[in-house]
């Protein structure tokens, strides 16, 4: 079964630093791997996802993700970011065998301080 | 296109009652999924349905049951509410539900067991 682990259960970054948000999965061969981010009293929406190729993927509002076979990691970043981008962060993986769900990490509370 | 709409968006029932909750998904989706959102537990998978049938189901009671109809809108139903069902329960429709294909999720449906 796969799964996701997010460590850090809150991230505190100044405005304008980099943001860095983590995440490792298990699965059983290759993945496909996705992070969503949910605002307060909203469903969570897509940021962008790794299926194959370049190993860093560039998706919404200025979000990327670096996809690292090796040590089992899809970490988020953003070089910069806003007061806006404080939210909550989901990492999410799917095995490629199968009728295999979507298993979602525990989220990651990301605070943006002006 | 229109987006994942669920209502009602806001239910409070009391203990012993039951709730039917619904959820149109985007045109062309075939895959509906539904989640419970709690702040203790986190977001928890509940069953996933395509093309009328449930394909995957997490680890819920029995009480909890859902259903999908041809148009691919889905229900879910609790029967017996406990005051532990208080949670968001967010909807999330997807085109196969499998491989790549990113979910895309409706805002949820509070509901508060009193």
């Amino acid at each position: 079964a796969q799964s996701v682990a997010q460590p850090e259960d809150q991230v505190n970054v100044a405005e304008g630093n980099p943001l860095t948000v983590k995440c490792t999965y298990s699965v059983s061969g290759n993945p496909y791997l996705f992070w969503y981010v949910q605002y307060p009293n909203r469903g969570l929406q897509f940021l962008l996802k790794y299926i194959t190729g370049d190993n860093l993927v560039k998706g919404s509002y200025g979000f990327e993700a670096e996809f690292n076979k090796s040590q089992t990691s899809f970490h988020l970043k953003k070089p910069s970011a806003l007061v806006s981008d404080s939210a909550l962060y989901f990492c999410a993986v799917r095995g490629r065998q199968g009728n295999n769900r979507l298993a979602f990490g525990k989220g990651n509370q990301v605070v943006v301080i002006p | 296109k229109a987006g994942v709409t669920q209502t009602p968006r806001y239910l409070i029932k009391t203990r012993g009652q039951q709730v039917t909750l619904s959820c149109s998904p985007i045109s062309g989706h075939r895959s509906v999924s539904w989640y419970q959102q709690t702040p203790g537990q986190g977001l928890q998978f509940l069953f996933e349905y395509f093309s009328e049938t449930q394909r995957n189901k997490g680890n819920f009671p029995g009480r909890f049951s859902g259903r999908q109809f041809s148009n691919s809108r889905s229900e879910m139903n609790v029967s017996t509410l406990e005051l532990g069902d208080s949670a968001l329960y967010l909807c999330a429709s997807s085109l196969e539900g499998s491989g790549a294909y990113e979910q895309y999720f409706g805002p949820g449906t509070r509901l508060t067991v009193t």
